[in-house]
This record gives structure tokens, C-alpha cells and sequence, in this order.
């Protein structure tokens, strides 16, 4: 699996947008990026993943680089729900079932 | 939908025990993975369940084994306790092998002591 390098942790002010980026440089062309976030006491939660172009969804958008060497995930608008230690996971998928998470950013959100 | 769950939601044994950890997926999930989070680090891949056979398994001694049930519900069993099994076990679901999209359980709070 790709390494991957995430900040240890970042703030961000409620309302106001979020950007947690991600290198993984030594991601190969097959590799999907998937992240995930887990609030307090609880389970991890799935928030995104995708392979080239910018993905969409409810929660929130993933923007990935021309290279693919890194990627960034975006929160539109945070809020004190969006406290938690967010993950970036490359995914091979070549004879392996296994997420990989490494130790992700947590990210603060300052009412 | 309950979503996954997982029971019991804390535990406390002793050194050399033994202890079994349950799981049952979300809906419509045929697959579960075991993970170990120990505090203030990510989850780590303990193996995976679908068909009820181990499908994979990551850098974890024979004293973790599972078991999966024909209605996709899962075991985690670990033997001979040591210390350093202190952790919070999570269960996740999904469809299929590929881990796409994997909904976690709470988890379960073991403490050896």
C-alpha cells in the first residue's frame, strides 16, 4: 500500500470551509484514495473515496491532483460535528481486502 | 437499519483469559472485517470474514481467530490474553470483498489487566 503523509492536526473555524490535504506519492495508477473520519468514542465513518476526478457527495468533495500523488478533502462548511481525526487510505485492490489507516489529522472546529 | 453492531461495548479480563467479541453487520452486508485500535492510533486490520472463511488477514498471532455464521454475523476470539491486547476492536461491514465503502461498529472496549 501507497504511505501516505497527513498533518497531524488542524483547526478550523465553524461555517467557514476546511481543506485536509493528503500526500501519497508513491500511489500507483489503479489506486483508489479513500477517506474516512471518526468522531469521538465512536466507530469509523466512510466520508468519500474516488479514482482521477473530483468526487461529490453529501458530505463532502474530494479533489485529487493531475499526478495523484496527493489529494485534498474538502468540507464546504464546517461544523462542531465535523470534529474528528479524518483518514486518508490508498486502496490497491490488487489481492487485498484491507483498509490501511495511518494515524490521520484531527481537525478541531472553533464555535 | 441498526447499522452494525457490536457487543459488548466494554470488557475488562485478565491475563491469560480468553474472550469473544461479537459483531452483526448492516443489512444487506455479507462481509466483516476486524480491526484493533489501540489508543491514539489509527485502526489496524486484524482479517477479514465473507463466506464464512477468512478471506485475509493482517500481521496478527494465531491467538486471534474468528468465526462467521451463515447469517453473516461474525466472532472474534482471542486467547491468552496479554496486556498489550488492550484496545478497542471495531467490526465493519460491506458487500462484497473489496472494502468499499465499510460501515463500522461502535466497537468493544477491552481491558486486560
Amino acid at each position: 500500500d501507497a504511505k501516505t503523509t497527513q498533518p497531524n492536526s488542524m483547526e478550523s473555524n465553524e461555517e467557514e470551509p476546511v481543506h485536509l490535504p493528503c500526500n501519497h506519492s508513491t500511489i500507483s495508477g489503479t489506486d483508489y484514495i479513500h477517506w474516512y473520519r471518526q468522531l469521538p468514542s465512536q466507530g469509523p465513518e466512510y466520508v468519500i473515496h474516488g479514482l482521477t476526478s473530483n468526487v461529490n457527495n453529501r458530505m463532502a468533495s474530494l479533489a485529487i491532483a493531475e499526478d495523484r500523488k496527493s489529494s485534498t478533502l474538502i468540507l464546504h462548511r464546517a461544523t462542531l460535528r465535523d470534529a474528528a481525526v479524518y483518514y486518508c487510505i490508498p486502496y490497491s485492490g490488487a489481492g487485498s481486502y484491507q483498509l490501511t489507516f495511518g494515524k490521520g489529522t484531527k481537525l478541531s472546529v472553533i464555535p | 437499519d441498526a447499522g452494525v453492531t457490536q457487543s459488548p461495548t466494554h470488557l475488562i479480563k485478565t491475563r491469560g483469559q480468553q474472550v469473544t467479541l461479537r459483531c452483526s453487520p448492516k443489512s444487506g452486508h455479507d462481509t466483516v472485517s476486524w480491526y484493533q485500535q489501540a489508543l491514539g492510533q489509527g485502526p489496524q486490520f486484524i482479517f477479514q470474514y465473507y463466506e464464512e472463511e477468512e478471506r485475509q488477514r493482517g500481521n496478527f498471532p494465531d491467538r486471534f481467530s474468528g468465526h462467521q455464521f451463515p447469517n453473516y454475523s461474525s466472532e472474534l476470539n482471542v486467547n491468552a490474553l496479554l496486556l498489550g491486547d488492550s484496545a478497542l476492536y471495531l467490526c465493519a461491514s460491506s458487500r462484497g470483498l473489496l472494502p468499499n465503502e465499510q460501515f463500522f461498529g461502535p466497537g468493544t472496549r477491552l481491558t486486560v489487566l
